[in-house]
């Protein structure tokens, strides 16, 4: 079985500064990782994912997440937030033998301030 | 190119009836899965579907069905509605399943209101 927590519902960060919204996982077989996002009233739309290789993946929207395999961990970072990056964040897991299904945390709000 | 598009965008229904929500995915994309959100229960995986077969069902129950054509558009139906299926029903296309790097691409999503 495999399952993904987001242990923060919010995360409240100033504009310019760096955030940093946390994801942890459990998968029986090789990791997949993802992050999406969701804006209101619309669907997910896909940020940067982990297979394999380097352990800082690089996203859209200047958007990154490093995996940490030891503390099964994929947090989401970004060097300097903005306003528009204010959303609903979504942490997923899938791991090699269950297709297209995805394991989703429960979600972390982002609100930033100008 | 067009993305995945979902209809209805709303729905509203009372008790006991059937719905059929629509997906087609982007030209091209053979994967086809669906997606229950909701606020108590967050993110769930009801069923994929990749060239009309069904690859991987989640833990819903059997009043929660689906189907994919050989266009691969696909519908889900769900029978004697039930407050708690009250949701926004997420519809996601890919090219292939299962495959290393595969991304999946969503839909706006159709929300349904059961009254």
């Amino acid at each position: 079985a495999q399952s993904v927590a987001q242990p923060e519902d919010q995360v409240n960060v100033a504009e310019g500064n760096p955030l940093t919204v946390k994801c942890t996982y459990s998968v029986s077989g090789n990791p997949y990782l993802f992050w999406y996002v969701q804006y209101p009233n619309r669907g997910l739309q896909f940020l940067l994912k982990y297979i394999t290789g380097d352990n800082l993946v690089k996203g859209s929207y200047g958007f990154e997440a490093e995996f940490n395999k030891s503390q099964t961990s994929f947090h989401l970072k970004k060097p300097s937030a903005l306003v528009s990056d204010s959303a609903l964040y979504f942490c997923a897991v899938r791991d090699d033998n269950a297709g297209n299904m995805l394991t989703f945390g429960g979600g972390t709000r982002l609100m930033v301030k100008p | 190119k067009a993305g995945v598009t979902q209809t209805p965008r709303y729905l509203i229904k009372t008790r006991g009836q059937q719905v059929t929500l629509s997906c087609s995915p982007i030209s091209g994309h053979r994967s086809v899965s669906w997606y229950q959100q909701t606020p108590g229960q967050g993110l769930q995986f009801l069923f994929e579907y990749f060239s009309e077969t069904q690859r991987n069902k989640g833990n819903f129950p059997g009043r929660f069905s689906g189907r994919q054509f050989s266009n691969s558009r696909s519908e889900m139906n769900v029978s004697t509605l039930e407050l708690g299926d009250s949701a926004l029903y997420l519809c996601a296309s890919s090219l292939g399943t299962g495959q290393y790097n595969e991304k999946l691409f969503f839909g706006s999503g159709t929300q349904l209101s059961v009254l």
